[in-house]
């Protein structure tokens, strides 16, 4: 059974760096693109970025570009997704969703399994 | 970026309406959309990809349409488990998501 599950909730203050992580079992993990998707309190969901486990290959959004950091320790099967220095605007659920092999785009795919989320909260 | 426009933002209907939600793109994406469904505290749930294939587990009565610019998800027949949020998703570049359509009574 493919399962992705992520760590728990966190509070931090404004300023202070995090690391919050989603384990994958039940497949092979170096073979499947991880995605990242932000939901902001009460919003929808905003695609952050992806990134191939086997050669640590990261792709951002635009919107993300430079303000997070993706990254793996495939020999654990985990991704993670990290802030260097966190602001209440990044107070949100976040989502690790593995791509899909199949009927995808030269760049991109349909996430077909998630992570339960990780809560994040940012307050001073 | 592509910009995905879902309509309507909410909707409300009763068990056993066919409901039917639309999802523009801002440019052509080919047939590279998802559809997922969301309920209250859970992770989003894969219904349809690549415009109208239904994933494995997906009751019948959802079905999805389109290509290009316009895709649709339709309900054949609203069931009580089917009142939750709904989302389009492109992935011809880079990926985002439409603002969500909230499915209620």
């Amino acid at each position: 059974e493919v399962q992705l599950v992520q760590s728990g909730a966190e509070v931090k203050k404004p300023g202070e760096s995090l690391k919050i992580s989603c384990k994958g079992s039940g497949y092979t993990f170096t073979n499947y693109w991880i995605g990242w998707v932000r939901q902001m309190p009460g919003k929808g969901l905003e695609y952050m970025g992806s990134i191939w486990p086997s050669d640590s290959d990261a792709r951002y959004s635009p919107s993300f570009q430079g303000q997070v950091t993706l990254s793996v320790d495939k020999s654990i099967t985990t991704a993670y997704l990290q802030w260097s220095s966190l602001k209440a605007s990044d107070t949100a659920i976040y989502y690790c969703a593995r791509l899909g092999r199949l009927y995808c785009s030269a760049t991109n795919c349909h996430n077909d399994y998630w992570g339960q989320g990780t809560l994040v909260t940012v307050s001073s | 970026d592509i910009q995905m426009t879902q309509s309507p933002s909410t909707l409300s209907a009763s068990v056993g309406d066919r409901v039917t939600i639309t999802c523009r793109a801002s440019q052509s994406i080919s047939t590279w959309l998802a559809w997922y469904q969301q309920k209250p505290g859970k992770a989003p749930n894969l219904l349809i990809y690549k415009a109208s294939n239904l994933e494995s587990g997906v009751p019948s009565r959802f079905s999805g349409s389109g290509s290009g610019t316009e895709f649709t998800l339709t309900i054949s027949s609203l069931q009580p488990d089917d009142f939750a949020t709904y989302y389009c998703q492109q992935y011809y570049t880079y990926s985002t998501f439409g603002g969500g359509t909230k499915v209620e009574i």
